[in-house]
């Protein structure tokens, strides 16, 4: 069965702060790392994602990490704001059998609240 | 520009009662799928599409069932309502960005969920 561990499952920063959320998966077959970002009351909104070739993608200030040796990727959110307060899921893609589609793996969540 | 729209929003249920989770996307995607999110479990994997006409299990399809007549469509059916199934579902679609066998991105679209409640 497919599985990403994520962790913490709370998380308090204060404005301007750093928030770093870690993942870790055991299947070699996860070849595509997404980040969701989920408000009270909406679904989930793709973030940031990254491809195992690479070892970090930033957008702003949200940055991917990637150590595929390791098995583990992380989030971090640099210079915290009180809008980043919300519920992030770390996710892994994997191909579905021999066809082009792929299906997605959820961690269990972060949720981050950042204090004005 | 809808995306992804999920009805009803809200639903409360009594066991043993049948329902249907209704989920329409416009984006022309091939892809659909249902989770389900309950506290600290994250979001799992209840049935997805590959494309009209085909369907497959994910990580817990008991209980449900679902069917893809068109590409637009993907409803999820509650057969016999448990307090169990008490949970927020969300319906998603996707594309594959990138040919074949070397498709990387999913880019999934969610709904903005259906909060079910049995009693």
């Amino acid at each position: 069965q497919q599985q990403v561990k994520q962790s913490p499952q709370s998380l308090i920063v204060q404005k301007g702060g750093i928030s770093i959320i870690n993942c870790a998966y055991e299947n070699t077959a996860f070849d595509y790392f997404p980040w969701y970002q989920q408000f009270p009351g909406k679904g989930p909104a793709l973030l940031i994602a990254i491809r195992p070739d690479v070892s970090e993608k930033k957008e702003g200030r949200f940055t991917i990490s990637f150590n595929k040796s390791a098995k583990q990727f992380s989030l971090h959110i640099m210079d915290s704001q009180p809008g980043d307060s919300a519920t992030y899921f770390c996710a892994a893609s994997y191909r579905i059998s021999s066809g082009s589609a792929r299906q997605l793996t959820f961690g269990s969540g972060t949720q981050l609240t950042v204090l004005p | 520009n809808a995306g992804v729209t999920q009805t009803p929003k809200f639903q409360v249920l009594k066991t043993g009662q049948s329902m249907t989770l209704q989920c329409a996307q416009d984006m022309n995607h091939e892809y659909m799928s249902w989770y389900r999110q309950d506290p600290g479990m994250g979001l799992r994997l209840i049935h997805y599409s590959v494309g009209a006409g085909i369907t497959d299990q994910g990580e817990v399809p008991n209980g449900y069932n679902v069917s893809r007549s068109t590409t637009e469509d993907f409803p999820l059916r509650l057969l016999s309502a448990a307090p169990s199934q008490t949970s927020v579902y969300f319906c998603a679609s996707s594309y594959s960005k990138g040919p074949g066998l070397r498709a990387w991105n999913t880019e999934a679209f969610f709904g903005q969920g259906t909060r079910l409640t049995v009693v």
